[in-house]
């Protein structure tokens, strides 16, 4: 059974620091996404990694993943207060639409 | 239009009402998605409708009934709910079917209340 786990869950940080959210999953997957979810609302697709070494960047936000490692990194550069929410990873090992999420990181930025 | 639409937002129903959630896309996506998000958990999945048939129950109970009328409507109905059913319920659509699905498109949710 395919599991995925986020650490750290919480994440409390100043303004302007780095920080990485790690999504580590169980089995083999060449598929794997981010979304951002602030409080009561949707998903928001952040980025969609599709083979191994595939590294995409957003403003403030940088995605990789390792398939070999099983590892997917959601690095935070300069962090500011509008990037609070809750980051989720997603996997779809087999490319069906059937998501398994880890358990989010809730980010809280502070002034 | 790349938008997943999704009535209505709020629900509140008793355990012995029947109400219906609404999602509707345009896109030409040719699977839809119903998932169901407790607060603070992550989403997990219920139904996969692929090219307008039922293709996966993730072993949801019968008071949950998906319906799909035509490739851009997605349905779920609901029926003697419970209070733990309370939940935010979250469509989504991929461009290709179940085998290929590419990224989610996900709606703004229905949050139900039931009482």
């Amino acid at each position: 059974e395919l599991k995925v786990e986020q650490n750290p869950l919480f994440l409390s940080m100043q303004e302007e620091k780095n920080y990485t959210i790690y999504c580590n999953y169980s089995t083999t997957s060449d598929r794997l996404y981010w979304y951002r979810q602030d409080p009561g609302k949707s998903l928001e697709s952040l980025f969609v990694l599709l083979s191994n070494g595939a590294v995409k960047q957003e403003g403030r936000l940088m995605a990789s993943l390792d398939t070999k490692a099983r590892l997917s990194t959601l690095h935070i550069t300069a962090a500011v207060h509008d990037l609070s929410a809750t980051y989720f990873c997603a996997v779809d090992t087999g490319n069906t639409g059937k998501l398994i999420f880890g358990q989010g990181t809730t980010l809280q930025v502070k002034p | 239009d790349t938008e997943v639409t999704q009535t209505p937002k709020h629900l509140v129903m008793g355990m012995t009402n029947k109400k219906s959630l609404k999602c509707e896309q345009h896109m030409g996506h040719r699977a839809m998605y119903w998932y169901k998000q407790k607060a603070k958990k992550p989403p997990e999945l219920m139904f996969v409708y692929s090219y307008e048939k039922l293709s996966i129950n993730e072993s949801v109970p019968s008071r949950f009934s998906p319906e799909c009328p035509n490739s851009s409507l997605l349905n779920l109905h609901l029926h003697a709910l419970q209070p733990e059913d309370s939940a935010l319920y979250l469509c989504a659509s991929s461009l290709k079917g179940l085998s290929g699905a590419g990224e989610l498109f996900f709606g703004e949710g229905s949050r139900l209340t039931v009482l």
